[in-house]
């Protein structure tokens, strides 16, 4: 059975740094998310994409956050200046036409 | 703005038994859908169920039916024949058209007792 596949599980960095999440979406979707859950939280919604741009961003989605779909299969989302409070797990969710939304396994976001 | 709520933060079932996790949210679309994402500790999200808010009948997943009430927005799933791998944290969530975001409850923390 197809799945959205993301890396790395677990990712440790320092404030400041850099981060870029990777996702590999079920290859006939045409629709991509990215979320995020506080530890302990709900899950919150960060950004939609479609057609190779954002279709919507949430208010927690700011100028620190950026998604990308390099090369017609990747899936990512890049944090340039990690803060504390970014320490979650981030999932990417793909679906086709029915808003069926499947989710991958979640990268969780160490910053120290 | 859609909100999603559960007021259930832990629920507790014998195994094989029957429980209802609770559910309602706000809405002032007629045209939506409702699901269940069952969060076990691995933290990967699964879809459990999925409700079209046009259809009438109740949807069903084998051990997994919903309780689906569209004028009182009331959402509830209900779990049969309870087993220890159904032991997770329970999402409802809400969505409209495609492509559109989803709106999670809290979760309800199910504990299966064997």
């Amino acid at each position: 059975e197809p799945e959205v596949t993301q890396t790395p599980s677990h990712q440790v960095t320092q404030m400041g740094q850099e981060v870029i999440l990777r996702c590999v979406p079920i290859s006939n979707h045409l629709y991509f998310y990215w979320y995020r859950q506080i530890l302990g939280q709900k899950v919150e919604f960060l950004v939609s994409f479609y057609n190779n741009e954002i279709s919507e961003k949430s208010e927690i989605f700011d100028d620190q956050f950026s998604v990308e779909r390099p090369d017609g299969s990747n899936f990512t989302l890049k944090i340039r200046s990690t803060k504390l409070e970014d320490s979650a797990m981030y999932f990417c969710a793909s679906s086709r036409d029915e808003n069926i939304q499947y989710f991958g396994a979640g990268t969780r976001l160490s910053v120290l | 703005a859609q909100t999603v709520t559960q007021s259930q933060p832990e629920m507790s079932v014998q195994e094989a038994e029957t429980v209802t996790l609770s559910c309602t949210y706000d809405t002032s679309e007629s045209d939506y859908y409702l699901f269940w994402y069952k969060q076990p500790p691995s933290r990967q999200m699964i879809l459990v169920i999925r409700q079209e808010a046009y259809k009438q009948q109740n949807a069903t997943e084998n051990r997994f039916s919903v309780n689906f009430q569209k004028a009182a927005k009331s959402f509830s799933l209900k779990i049969s024949d309870s087993q220890l791998g159904d032991a997770a944290m329970y999402f409802c969530a809400y969505g409209e058209t495609s492509g559109s975001r989803l709106t999670f409850g809290e979760g309800t923390q199910l504990t299966v007792n064997p």
